[in-house]
């Protein structure tokens, strides 16, 4: 069983650029979602996928926008960087029975200078 | 808001002995409290989990407790070994949407 797959490992933007991060979710989960870590500290919600819609959205700015593809991947689109948006960017995927159950890929280090 | 505090920021324990990192939440409505074990450089694992209507659960070295009236979880290892160390992380689910309340984590260091 192939467990969640995160792209690219890392990334090096300036502020402004506009970045697309990737993910795949782990066989027969169809729930997606996307959170952001800051060094040393816990994750934060950005939000949730569910069958392709937006189920949940925590308090992050609108230049911060997903999408879920009918094979259940899913993009993560920043735009407008800004510095504080440096962090690990982190995928985890749910099965449909168990939505809160959530399994994380490796993350994608976002670095914006 | 929903928030969840975890302590100590870092515990040393010599290996073999046990370890216990507490948690408190503060939505009622949680009912689902995971935790998650992180190495540097990688996403967090699911270590254990457990849900309202259980109030303990145990996996090998691993436990959880679960205290719905004072709002408390923990989690214990038994018998640390080297490769129990990383930051771990306690998770409350929140009102809606299945998003997790996060901890800021602990680094548990097992000294040999």
């Amino acid at each position: 069983e192939t467990g969640v797959t995160q792209s690219p490992t890392h990334l090096i933007k300036t502020r402004g650029q506009q970045v697309t991060l990737r993910c795949s979710s782990q066989s027969g989960h169809n729930t997606v979602s996307w959170y952001q870590q800051a060094l040393g500290q816990g994750p934060q919600f950005i939000f949730q996928y569910y069958r392709e819609e937006e189920n949940g959205r925590g308090n992050f700015p609108p230049r911060f926008s997903g999408l879920q593809f009918p094979n259940y991947s899913s993009e993560l689109n920043v735009n407008a960087l800004e510095l504080d948006d440096s962090a690990l960017y982190l995928c985890a995927s749910s099965p449909s029975g168990s939505r809160d159950e959530q399994f994380f890929g490796p993350g994608t280090r976002l670095t914006v200078l | 808001g929903e928030n969840v505090e975890q302590h100590p920021s870092t515990l040393s324990v010599q290996e073999g002995d046990s370890a216990v990192i507490k948690c408190t939440y503060s939505d009622s409505a949680s009912n689902y409290f995971p935790w998650y074990k992180q190495e540097l450089g990688k996403g967090p694992q699911l270590i254990i989990d457990i849900r309202s209507n259980v109030g303990e659960k145990k996996d090998q070295r691993i436990a959880v407790t679960l205290n719905k009236t004072a709002k408390h979880f923990s989690l214990h290892i038994t018998e640390t070994q080297p490769e129990d160390s990383a930051v771990y992380f306690c998770a409350a689910s929140g009102r809606s949407n299945y998003q997790l309340i996060w901890g800021a984590g602990t680094k548990l260091i097992i000294k040999p």
